[in-house]
């Protein structure tokens, strides 16, 4: 079945320093990938997007990739900032239809330090 | 607020109740979904309404699930005889259907229920 695993579960670094998340997903059919953060208690906002066509999208100090070959998918923060602490979630969608059902990874607690 | 609001935002209820939680998307957006969200997991797929149109609901949704979109707009989502399983957040998010498979969702603030 659809399946989207991500790691690390829990990512601890220093201001200023990079991050790396990644997921893999089983659905070949998969062609559009958002990636959300989700600070505690509110709702999960889209913070990048990519879909398959695009091997990689940089929005400032965000970016991601892409490998259909391999699906894998994974989201790069640098110099990052107390203020990127959240959990992320990764997805994947067939856009089946012309709408997006997602598929969520089980996020990532990302934590950084003063 | 423009964006998408649910109500109510926490329901506590004994097991065997029936609970409805609402859900009103961004004007205009035409493509609605609901999601299931439990502590420390990603939030999983339940079911989907383009318009008043239910076009998939996920094996997740058992009978005790009923989501409806009556007239295209908010939409609820009721759960009947709830069982402490059902304990979770529940996440309504919305898109304005755009094509080619970037149809941006956004979601809502929840509705957290608990099952005593």
């Amino acid at each position: 079945g659809e399946n989207v695993e991500q790691h690390p579960s829990t990512l601890s670094v220093q201001e200023g320093d990079s991050a790396v998340i990644k997921c893999t997903y089983s659905d070949s059919a998969s062609n559009y990938f958002p990636w959300y953060k989700q600070e505690l208690g509110k709702r999960p906002q889209l913070i990048i997007d990519i879909r398959s066509n695009v091997g990689e999208k940089k929005d400032q100090r965000i970016a991601v990739t892409l490998n259909k070959t391999a699906k894998h998918f994974s989201l790069h923060i640098t110099e990052t900032q107390p203020e990127d602490s959240a959990v992320y979630f990764c997805a994947a969608s067939r856009g089946t239809g012309g709408y997006n059902k997602l598929i969520f990874g089980a996020g990532t607690r990302l934590a950084v330090h003063p | 607020d423009t964006g998408v609001s649910q109500n109510p935002r926490h329901k506590i209820t004994k097991r065997g109740q029936n609970v409805t939680f609402r859900c009103d998307p961004i004007s205009e957006h035409n493509r609605l979904y609901w999601y299931r969200q439990t502590l420390g997991q990603g939030p999983e797929f339940l079911t989907y309404f383009q318009n008043e149109a239910q076009l998939e609901k996920s094996r997740l949704l058992s009978d005790r699930f009923s989501a409806e979109r009556p007239k295209g707009s908010f939409s609820t989502l009721e759960i009947q005889r709830t069982e402490q399983g059902d304990s979770a957040m529940y996440l309504c998010a919305s898109s304005s259907g755009t094509s080619g498979g970037r149809d941006t969702q956004y979601f809502g603030p929840g509705t957290r229920l608990t099952v005593l």
